[in-house]
């Protein structure tokens, strides 16, 4: 069965303190790991979508990386804007996405 | 273009009444899905369509029913609410394929339910 484990739970930074958000998987055949953030009162917004071990991708303070087990979100120098839930999902199937429970990061001016 | 557009917002239904959460997309997307989020679980799929007159179910799809007639819409309808379906409810789209080439999952705002 798939899985996936996020940590840590929670993740309170100074603004500018820099860090990463791991999330672990389970996977037979995986067909893309996604990493969406998700605002309170809102829906999750899509960030990344990584295939392949060695697979990076980066946008503004963000950089995702892949290994054949688990996923790192890095962020640099993080704004106060970047507090949000970190929710890191692996694709079975079509439509398909079975979720972590997410990290909650919070970031401190 | 909106996206994913789900309705209501927020909900409050008595155990026992049926509703309906509407979800519309209009990015011509093939694939679509419903999930529910709750506390410590996180979003687990309720039922999806591969297209047009094509579902099937997702992890949790029991006192759920799905229909989809059209492309752009895919109703979810609680048939018989209970307590244990207070949940925000999300509403996902994609186009087919496999790949690298995309394959994003887009989401809507969500509906906030509470069954009492």
């Amino acid at each position: 069965e798939d899985q996936v484990t996020q940590s840590p739970e929670a993740l309170r930074l100074q603004e500018g303190e820099s860090s990463s958000l791991n999330c672990s998987y389970t996977v037979s055949g995986l067909r893309g790991l996604f990493w969406y953030r998700q605002d309170p009162g809102k829906g999750p917004e899509f960030l990344f979508t990584l295939y392949s071990a060695g697979e990076e991708k980066e946008k503004e303070r963000l950089k995702a990386t892949l290994t054949k087990k688990e996923s790192f979100l890095h962020i640099t120098a993080p704004k106060p804007e970047d507090s949000a839930t970190y929710l890191c999902a692996v694709r079975q199937g079509a439509q398909k996405l079975v979720f972590g429970q997410g990290t909650r990061l919070t970031i401190n001016p | 273009n909106a996206g994913v557009t789900q309705t209501p917002k927020f909900q409050v239904l008595k155990t026992g009444q049926s509703m309906t959460l509407q979800c519309a997309q209009d990015m011509n997307h093939e694939y679509m899905s419903w999930y529910r989020q709750d506390p410590g679980m996180g979003l687990r799929l309720i039922h999806y369509s591969v297209g047009a007159g094509i579902t099937d179910q997702g992890e949790v799809p029991n006192g759920y029913n799905v229909s989809r007639s059209t492309t752009e819409d895919f109703p979810l309808r609680l048939l018989s609410a209970a307590p244990s379906q207070t949940s925000v409810y999300f509403c996902a789209s994609s186009y087919a394929g496999t790949g690298s080439s995309g394959n994003t999952i887009y989401f809507g705002e969500g509906s906030w339910l509470t069954v009492v």
